[in-house]
C-alpha cells in the first residue's frame, strides 16, 4: 500500500534550534515536496526533488534547506528556528506525471 | 508567479445539496489541475484532477474545467456530512515539476 512517512508527528523547538523533519516513501516515486500549512494559506511549496541527491527550491525557501539522499527519504531543515515557522508540514511524493499525489499525516511543529 | 484562489471560503449547505467550489488560476500555460480533500486534522487527500478543457465525473463529483476563462470548479452531488472538508484547488504548469495550491475553502454539509 502506497504510504508516505513523517517523523516526528509533533515537535516543540526552541527558538534558534535546529530542527530536522523526515520524510520516507514506499511508492517508488522520483518527486518529493515539502509544503507548509498555516491557517488561510492553504499549503505553501517550500522545496521539492525529482532525483536523489538534488533538491529545488520552491515559493518559500528561506530559513529553509532539502536533503534527498535516496530516492526514499527526504529531509527538511531549520537551521535556526524562527516563531514565524510554526505550522504544520506536510511531505508528499508522486510520480512524474501527477497521476499519483501521496501526502504524509503531517508534522505539527511549535517553535517557542 | 502563478496565482490560485478559491471561493468562497467558507460554504455551508443543507444535506443532499449541490455544493460547487471555485479555483482561478493566472498562468494559461497551466497543464494540470486538481481539486483535494482533507478533513480535519488529516491529510490532504487527491479527489480528481483533469489535464484537458471539459469535465470529468466520478460519482458524485465532477470537475469543469475552462482554461480560456483561467477557471475551474468542483461540483459536488448530494452533499454528505461526511464531505465536510477544506477543499483544496492545484494547478501545475507543467505535470510533473510540483503543483501550487489555493487557500481552500472550508465546506460543511449539515443534517
Amino acid at each position: 500500500e502506497a504510504a508516505v512517512t513523517q517523523s516526528p508527528r509533533s515537535k516543540v523547538a526552541v527558538t534558534g534550534g535546529k530542527v530536522t523533519l523526515s520524510c520516507h516513501q514506499t511508492n517508488n516515486h522520483d518527486y518529493m515536496y515539502w509544503y507548509r500549512q498555516d491557517t488561510g494559506h492553504g499549503l505553501r511549496l517550500i522545496h521539492y526533488s525529482y532525483v536523489a541527491d538534488s533538491t529545488e527550491k520552491g515559493d518559500i525557501p528561506d530559513g529553509y534547506k532539502a536533503s534527498r539522499p535516496s530516492q526514499e527519504n527526504f529531509s527538511l531543515i531549520l537551521e535556526l528556528a524562527s516563531l514565524s515557522q510554526t505550522a504544520v508540514y506536510f511531505c508528499a511524493s508522486s510520480d512524474p506525471g501527477l497521476t499519483e499525489v501521496f501526502f504524509g499525516k503531517g508534522t505539527r511543529l511549535t517553535v517557542v | 508567479q502563478q496565482k490560485v484562489q478559491q471561493s468562497p471560503e467558507s460554504l455551508i449547505v443543507p444535506e443532499g445539496a449541490m455544493t460547487s467550489l471555485n479555483c482561478t488560476f493566472s498562468d494559461s500555460a497551466s497543464q494540470y489541475f486538481a481539486w483535494y480533500r482533507q478533513h480535519s486534522g488529516k491529510a490532504p487527500k487527491a479527489l480528481m484532477s483533469i489535464f484537458s478543457n471539459g469535465e470529468k465525473e466520478e460519482g458524485r463529483f465532477t470537475i469543469h474545467l475552462n482554461k480560456a476563462s483561467l477557471h475551474f470548479s468542483l461540483h459536488i452531488r448530494d452533499s454528505q456530512p461526511s464531505d465536510s472538508a477544506l477543499y483544496l484547488c492545484a494547478v501545475s504548469a507543467n505535470s510533473g515539476t510540483y503543483q501550487r495550491f489555493g487557500t481552500g475553502t472550508k465546506l460543511q454539509v449539515v443534517p
